[in-house]
Order: C-alpha cells, then sequence, then structure tokens
C-alpha cells in the first residue's frame, strides 16, 4: 500500500531562518507531487507541483521553493523565513486514473516562525 | 477564475440527524467534485468522488449530489454521530495540469 511521510511534524523557527520540509512517498511510481499551505481559518493554498523529478512548477510568488531530486521525494525550502511563513505545510500525492485524480495527503507540517 | 464556495460557519447537529454540506462552484462545471474530511491537526482524507454526469453518489451513510444547473454538490451524512465531527472540504479539477483547487471547507459539530 502506498504511504506518505512529512517530517518534521512540528517546527518552530526564527525570522530569516532557512527551511527544509521533506516529503516522500512510498508504494507508488512517477506520482503527482504537490505541496500546499493552510493558514488558520483558511483554505488549502496550492504553493508548488511537480509531475516528475526536477520538473517543478509554482503556483504563488513567494520566498519558497521546491525540489524534486528523486521520484518519490519532495522538498520544500526557503533561505530566509518570514512571518508570514507560518502555517501547516501538507504534502500531497496523486496518481491519474483514466480521467480523474485522487490526491492523498501527509500528516503535515506545523510551522511557527517568530 | 474558476472557484469553488463553502459555507465557512460551523454547522451545528444533533447526533442522528442528516448534516448537509454545500460547494458551489463558478464558471464551467468541472468534471468531477470531491468531498475530504480533514480533522484538526491532520491532513484531508478523501471520502467521495462524484462525476459532472452523476447525480448522486452514495457511499454508507454519505450521500453527494452534482447539480450542474445549480452549479452546486450537497454533501449529506445521515444518521449523525459525533464522530462526524470534522472539516469537510470540497475540491474541483481545473483544466490543464491535475490541479485540484479546494473550498476553505465548513466545519461539522455533531453533539451528543
Amino acid at each position: 500500500s502506498q504511504t506518505i511521510h512529512q517530517w518534521p511534524a512540528t517546527l518552530v523557527q526564527p525570522v530569516g531562518s532557512p527551511l527544509s520540509l521533506e516529503c516522500t512517498v512510498e508504494g507508488t511510481s512517477n506520482p503527482n507531487l504537490y505541496w500546499y499551505r493552510q493558514a488558520a481559518g483558511r483554505g488549502l493554498q496550492l504553493l508548488f507541483y511537480s509531475i516528475g523529478i526536477g520538473q517543478i512548477s509554482s503556483e504563488v510568488p513567494q520566498n519558497l521553493s521546491a525540489s524534486r531530486p528523486q521520484d518519490r521525494q519532495f522538498i520544500l525550502s526557503s533561505k530566509k523565513l518570514l512571518l508570514s511563513d507560518s502555517g501547516f505545510y501538507l504534502c500531497a500525492w496523486s496518481v491519474m486514473s483514466g480521467q480523474q485524480e485522487t490526491q492523498y495527503f501527509g500528516p503535515g507540517t506545523r510551522l511557527l516562525v517568530l | 477564475s474558476q472557484k469553488i464556495e463553502q459555507n465557512s460557519e460551523t454547522l451545528n447537529i444533533q447526533e442522528g440527524k442528516t448534516a448537509t454540506l454545500t460547494c458551489n462552484y463558478t464558471n464551467y462545471s468541472p468534471a468531477y467534485l470531491q468531498w475530504y474530511r480533514q480533522d484538526p491537526g491532520r491532513g484531508p482524507v478523501f471520502l467521495l468522488l462524484i462525476r459532472e454526469n452523476e447525480k448522486e453518489k452514495r457511499k454508507e451513510r454519505l450521500k453527494v449530489t452534482f447539480d450542474t444547473t445549480l452549479k452546486q454538490s450537497l454533501f449529506h451524512i445521515t444518521a449523525s454521530q459525533p464522530a462526524d465531527s470534522a472539516t469537510y472540504l470540497c475540491a474541483r479539477m481545473n483544466t490543464g495540469f491535475q490541479k485540484l483547487v479546494f473550498g476553505t471547507g465548513t466545519r461539522l459539530l455533531v453533539s451528543p
């Protein structure tokens, strides 16, 4: 069966510090991968998505970046965190089945920037 | 732009009643709509998918409808239980790459 891992679960970082969140998927090949951010009381905001190794598309201009060094690994990074980067970060994977696609989410990382 | 709108207010119902959540979309009908459940501090979990040409779909105590005239999907939980308390998200698939657009979700609170 497929599983998705994210770490760390919780992170408290000072403003201006770097960030690296990792997501890995097991049990599937060539998945589509996604990074979302969910601010308190708000919906899911798509940050990045990837259809393959080294292929990253950005949805929202910001000081975050993403990389996909391996088929089932997706990394979210920042060189200098802002207060506004605080939120709940979710990684998700999907595989198209026919014309439909369902996304499977990881447990999330709660980031607090102080 | 293609949007999804959900009532952001908490829906409070009594145990045993039917909960009905609404999802409205803009512009053209998506190929399908999806419903997810999200518990506090957890990632969303997929529940049901309904295609544009399907009027209704059921799964155990869950029922989803798709009305292309009203541009609306309704999500029903019959015989609701306190364990059904969570936030329920509606999502549409947009054209082009496989990107889901999520609504902000509606929180459901089932009281015993």
